[in-house]
């Protein structure tokens, strides 16, 4: 089956700067990866999305790229603020696998 | 729309102990899934539907029930409830059953077995 990797599993930046999750997948047939952040207390929540045929999608602060070649993908976050701490997923969807999850920590 | 809801939001159970977790959706979607969270291991797929009266197992279904006899509602039944299903559980939906639609969760339901 599927396996997602997820790395960091903990990440601690200060106000303003760049973040970065890295996951990985072992199914090449998966064609669906969407990033889900999830607030303490409350479900995962879709904050963008990105399909097998694009390498890149971008969304004012966050951005996810997509190598399918090495079958990994990213999502960025720039000029970080301290309300995008949180935990953040990443997913691949053939049969629908999470990693297991990032703690996004911003230093104001 | 009140998107996806579950109650109750948290319970106690004991071992052995039966109990339903409710899931409800007003989005008319057809897809419905439960999934459990465990610290350090995301979130587990454990049943999932692709219509009303169709159900199907996902990666960790030992221990749990389902049913969806409407598009609605999809309650998670644990018959027996054991220390090693305490977790956080969610539900969720999306409109259709291709493998490219985005999922809307709930906001999960606290299960603690003692």
């Amino acid at each position: 089956g599927e396996n997602v990797e997820q790395h960091p599993s903990t990440l601690s930046v200060q106000e303003g700067d760049s973040a970065v999750i890295k996951c990985t997948y072992s199914d090449s047939a998966s064609n669906y990866f969407p990033w889900y952040k999830q607030e303490l207390g409350k479900g995962p929540q879709l904050i963008i999305d990105i399909r097998s045929n694009v390498g890149e999608k971008k969304d004012q602060r966050i951005a996810v790229t997509l190598n399918k070649t090495a079958k990994h993908f990213s999502l960025h976050i720039t000029e970080t603020q301290p309300e995008d701490s949180a935990v953040y997923f990443c997913a691949a969807y053939q049969k629908v696998t999470f990693g297991t999850g990032t703690k996004l920590q911003v230093i104001p | 729309n009140a998107g996806v809801t579950q109650t109750p939001k948290f319970q106690v159970l004991k071992t052995g102990q039966s109990m339903t977790l409710q899931c409800a959706q007003d989005m008319n979607h057809e897809y419905m899934s439960w999934y459990r969270q465990d610290p350090g291991m995301g979130l587990r797929l454990i049943h999932y539907s692709v219509g009303a009266g169709i159900t199907d197992q996902g990666e960790v279904p030992n221990g749990y029930n389902v049913s969806r006899s409407t598009t609605e509602d999809f309650p998670l039944r644990l018959l027996s409830a054991a220390p090693s299903q305490t977790s956080v559980y969610f539900c969720a939906s999306s409109y259709s059953t291709g493998n490219m639609e985005t999922q809307y969760f709930g906001p999960g339901t606290r299960l603690l077995v003692l």
